[in-house]
């Protein structure tokens, strides 16, 4: 039982490089989601999905698209990576009642 | 949108003395959560309160569900080197998404 697992783990890009954040959990939870954590400023959330085949934006989602593949994987997508995006992601997912669970995060860097 | 202000936003105290912390906010939520982020890791849930005016404790950390639902406050009692880390409260106004809203963190230093 993995919990919520997240990959990469670490990523520099350059201006302009597109990649996909993978996150997926074991847990049957419907709800995900993904946030970006910045020094002094707490988690934003980005997107969520509140069940499969749903996705709604979130505080932040400029610069970001995500796809909600099936009820176990929800990705994040950066098209072209901005310095900007330089950030740490993490994933989580919603157990319906209580708290929301934690991946261990994946540190992007933007040059 | 809603905001959390937490505070202090960093603290370096010696072990064994008790540290409190809080959050505010200009909007009322349902509920409120206290999460521990250790270094390289993502934040674990510490104490979740759902009812105005609860007072809830786990070990050695209490937690309390402001009277107005506008604020929060978590108390860590004789703190010991395992304490160290950056403490987020967090706000749920919505029981259907799930949402939650973040407070800036504290982060917390004690020295052996």
């Amino acid at each position: 039982n993995a919990g919520v697992t997240q990959t990469p783990k670490f990523q520099v890009l350059k201006t302009g490089q597109s990649m996909t954040l993978q996150c997926a959990q074991d847990m049957n939870h419907n709800s995900m989601y993904w946030y970006r954590q910045d020094p002094g400023m707490g988690l934003r959330l980005i997107y969520y999905s509140a069940s499969e085949g749903t996705t709604d934006k979130g505080e932040v989602p400029n610069g970001y698209n995500v796809s909600r593949l099936n009820k176990r994987e929800f990705s994040l997508r950066l098209e072209s990576a901005a310095p900007s995006q330089t950030s740490v992601y993490f994933c989580a997912t919603w157990t319906g009642t209580d708290t929301q669970y934690f991946g261990p995060g994946t540190r992007l860097t933007v040059l | 949108g809603q905001q959390l202000n937490q505070s202090p936003q960093s603290m370096f105290i010696q072990e064994g003395e008790d540290v409190s912390m809080n959050c505010t906010s200009s909007s009322i939520f349902n509920t409120w959560l206290w999460y521990k982020q250790d270094p390289g890791e993502g934040p674990v849930l510490l104490i979740a309160l759902y009812k105005a005016g609860e007072l809830t404790s786990n070990g050695r950390l209490t937690a309390q569900f402001g009277i107005t639902r506008k604020d929060s406050f978590l108390n860590i009692s004789a703190s010991i080197p395992s304490d160290v880390g950056i403490y987020f409260c967090a706000g749920q106004s919505s029981s259907n998404t799930g949402k939650l809203i973040f407070g800036q963190g504290t982060t917390l230093q004690v020295k052996p």
